[in-house]
Order: structure tokens, then sequence, then C-alpha cells
């Protein structure tokens, strides 16, 4: 089946530790996005990359580094840096039909970051 | 900036009504527009995406309306079941770059 996958579900950082959220996509799109989701504050973009090898910052980029290796791949790392990391992240994807005309953005089923 | 308003937050209705969830923008120069479901604790579920040429979209109980000029778009509900309890949010595209900028979303629940 088709899909964007998030791993993993659930994830626990301690204080002053980096941690990797992997978001994997078999739908050969093209972008691919980071969100994270608080309560009462609807979802934020992080990171997005619309080809591999290239990405651009989102509206609350700070303490978060991505990369865009290869196509189906677009890791999410949040840094020390990142001072209230405790969120719901979620990752999208969707392809362009040309003419500014995208598709669908489909998302993952999120990771649920704790710090501890 | 591009804002995007989703009233009411919360809805609760009996089952078997048919209803009207509301998104605003405040920028009409979109590309497209999409409405999502959410489940406690779960990703999104893309429902409808409407293209900017396009005036309405249907999927099965669900029909999705978008007036460009004035910034509104609505999802109609026909003939509410409890499993429509969620959180549904909108979207839109302002640009080419893909983003998306969400409404906070409106959470409904449908009372057997």
């Amino acid at each position: 089946d088709g899909g964007i996958t998030q791993s993993p579900k659930y994830l626990f950082r301690k204080e002053g530790q980096n941690v990797t959220l992997s978001c994997e996509q078999n739908l050969n799109h093209d972008a691919m996005y980071w969100y994270r989701q608080d309560p009462g504050q609807g979802l934020r973009l992080i990171y997005y990359s619309q080809i591999v090898n290239d990405f651009q910052k989102g509206d609350i980029a700070e303490g978060y580094s991505v990369s865009r290796e290869k196509k189906e791949s677009f890791p999410l790392t949040v840094t020390s840096a990142q001072k209230n990391p405790t969120a719901f992240y979620l990752c999208a994807s969707s392809s362009w039909q040309g003419n500014f005309l995208y598709t669908e953005a489909f998302f993952g089923q999120g990771t649920r970051l704790t710090v501890v | 900036k591009q804002e995007v308003t989703q009233i009411p937050a919360a809805l609760s209705v009996p089952e078997g009504e048919n209803l009207v969830l509301n998104c605003s923008f405040t920028d009409s120069a979109i590309y497209n527009l999409q409405w999502f479901r959410q489940d406690p604790g779960k990703g999104l579920t893309s429902l409808l995406l409407i293209q900017s040429s396009q005036r309405e979209q249907t999927s099965g109980r669900l029909n999705a309306s978008l007036d460009k000029s004035s910034g509104r778009s609505t999802l109609y509900i026909a003939a509410s079941q409890p499993g429509d309890s969620a959180t549904y949010l909108c979207a839109v595209r302002p640009g080419n770059t893909g983003k998306l900028i969400f409404g906070q979303g409106t959470t409904l629940q449908v009372k057997p």
C-alpha cells in the first residue's frame, strides 16, 4: 500500500539530547513537509522540501534541522536548541502536476515527542 | 499574511442531521483548498481537495464548496453519523510551494 510512514510513534527525549524523527513515503511525491501540532494552536510548518537536496524553513524552524538526500525520505532532527519540543509531529507529502497545481497532501500517523 | 479561520471551534449535533462547517481565509490568491479529518491522537486524513478553478467537490456524503472571491469554503456533511465525530481541518495553499496553511479546526461530536 502506498503511503507515508512515520516512526517511532512515541519518542521520549532527555534534556539536552538531539532526536531524529523518521518520515518515509512511497507515493513518488516531490514535496515533503514537517508540521508541529500543539493543543489549541493548530498545525504550524517547520520545514518543507520541494525537491531532493533542497529545503526551506517554515514558520517555526528554530531548533530543528532536516535533510532530503532521497526523494522518499525527509527526516527531522529536534535539537537541544529547541526549548519546548513536546508536541505531536506530522509529516506530509504531495506532488505537483505542473502549472503550480499541487495534488492532495497526504499525512503520516504522527510522532508524539515528550521531554522527560 | 494568509490567515485561516474555522468557526465554530466545536459543534455537537444529533445523529442524522445535515451540517455545515465553515472555513474562511484572508487572501483570495490561493491555488487550492483541502479539507481533512483528524481523529484523536492520529494523523490527518484527506477528505476533499478543491482547485482554485473549481467551485465544489463531492465525495459520498461530503460536499465542499469554494468561493475564492469572498474567501470562504464550506464542508457539508449529509445525514451525520456517530462515526463522523472528529476534528475537521481546512487548509489553503497560498502559493506554488505547496505549503498548506491550516485553520484551528472544528471538533464535531455526533450523538447517537
